[in-house]
Formats: C-alpha cells, sequence, structure tokens
C-alpha cells in the first residue's frame, strides 16, 4: 500500500493553463505539506495543514491556491502558470507537526511548463 | 534562513566513512536528516531534538550541538545504498515555527 500517493506523476502544460495536483496519504497523519523542489534541489516548503487548517503559507504566488477537503487529502491548484513554475512538486505528511515528527514524501509530481 | 551544508559533495569508496555536516545562524530546536535518490521522494533518516532526544536510523549516526546550532551525519562503512543527496531540515526555536528550512543538500556517490 502506497503510504502517501500523488496523482499525476508527470504533468506537461502550456504557460497560462491552469492545473492541479492531488495529494492522499492512508496513514492517519493529522500534518501535511506541499513543498517545491526546483531545478538545483532546492527544497522549500510552500503550505502545510494541520487537520485541515492552514498553519504554515509560506511566499508564495497567490496563483497557487492549496484545499484539504479532509485530513487525509491536500490538493494543489495553480493558475495562470508560467514557466517558473515548472519543478517537482511534493506532497508529504507527518503525524504532527515537527519537530518530533518525521515526514513521509509522496513520490513527487513532476510540472513542465512550455 | 537556510542551514548551510558541508561538503556540497564527497565521493567515497565502499567501506569507508563520511561526515556531512549542517549548521544555522539561528537557535534551533531540532534538525532532521533526509536522504534522496536520484528521481525519488526524500525519505527520513534521523530527528534530532533539542535537549538530546534522537529518532531515526539503525545504521546511521548523527550529532547536535544546541550551542554552535550544528549537526553532523556519520555513516561509517559506506555502502553503494548510501549514494544520494543528502538534505538537513532545520526548525527555529522561534515559538509556533511548525516548519523545516532545508539545506541545498550534499550530494554523496559510492563507488566500488
Amino acid at each position: 500500500d502506497t503510504a502517501v500517493s500523488q496523482t499525476p506523476k508527470y504533468l506537461v502544460t502550456q504557460m497560462g493553463n491552469d492545473k492541479s495536483i492531488k495529494c492522499e496519504q492512508n496513514l492517519g497523519h493529522d500534518t501535511m505539506y506541499w513543498y517545491k523542489q526546483d531545478s538545483k534541489k532546492f527544497l522549500k516548503i510552500m503550505f502545510s495543514y494541520n487537520n485541515k487548517e492552514l498553519i504554515i503559507n509560506e511566499t508564495v504566488p497567490n496563483r497557487f491556491s492549496p484545499k484539504s477537503p479532509d485530513k487525509a487529502h491536500l490538493n494543489l491548484h495553480i493558475n495562470s502558470l508560467e514557466l517558473g513554475d515548472s519543478a517537482v512538486y511534493f506532497c508529504a505528511s507527518s503525524r504532527g507537526t515537527v519537530p518530533s515528527y518525521e515526514q513521509y514524501f509522496g513520490p513527487g509530481t513532476r510540472l513542465t511548463v512550455t | 534562513q537556510q542551514p548551510v551544508q558541508s561538503p556540497q559533495a564527497v565521493i567515497l569508496r565502499e567501506g569507508e566513512d563520511a561526515v556531512i555536516n549542517c549548521s544555522s545562524s539561528k537557535a534551533l530546536y531540532s534538525v532532521h536528516w533526509y536522504r534522496q535518490k536520484h528521481g525519488e521522494a526524500p525519505v527520513f533518516l534521523m530527528i534530532l531534538l533539542k535537549g538530546g532526544e534522537q529518532k531515526g536510523h539503525e545504521k546511521i549516526s548523527a550529532s547536535f550541538n544546541e550551542k554552535k546550532q550544528q549537526s553532523s551525519l556519520y555513516l561509517t562503512a559506506s555502502q553503494l545504498s548510501y549514494s544520494g543527496t543528502y538534505f538537513c531540515g532545520t526548525e527555529d526555536s522561534g515559538a509556533g515555527s511548525y516548519q523545516l528550512t532545508f539545506g541545498k543538500g550534499t550530494k554523496l556517490s559510492v563507488i566500488p
């Protein structure tokens, strides 16, 4: 059983389009995250939800909007895609918030904007 | 504030040891270590908490010097499977931070 899953795995789209990435975890965790990993492998947090409540909202363009319909799901919607949005987006979950809990990462979604 | 990792890259022969360092300019509450293999997701290795508590991998050890805001990951008798990029993630001691800030990573290559 996959602990943290993401769909799609690959996403190729044109500038200006709107796209969504979905994440689900079956670990019973309370906290979920979205990270962006750029071409230089820099892993940066974007958002975090704890029990469906947004607790981290980093400096991210308003074109990015997360939604957590329940504790097991966290989706990311991106409007008006730009070239600079090309990256690998990782979803992660943990039993609680840091510092004590390890994070489990999903397989990633590689987004390519042309 | 992003922690600084060193070295940026290291090449080892099987059986050799390595140390990866992570330092921050801020007081830290915790340090997390993850390993990412090419094309895969980061995988948890270890957590070190202020006060000395540790959680993590049996075959990998780490230290956390709270006063110096530094952590080191020790890889002994390296195996080919240790290859990958190692990231440290730090949580500042500021109240309610709830997030990890990752370093730029250390690429470790183990060769036969």
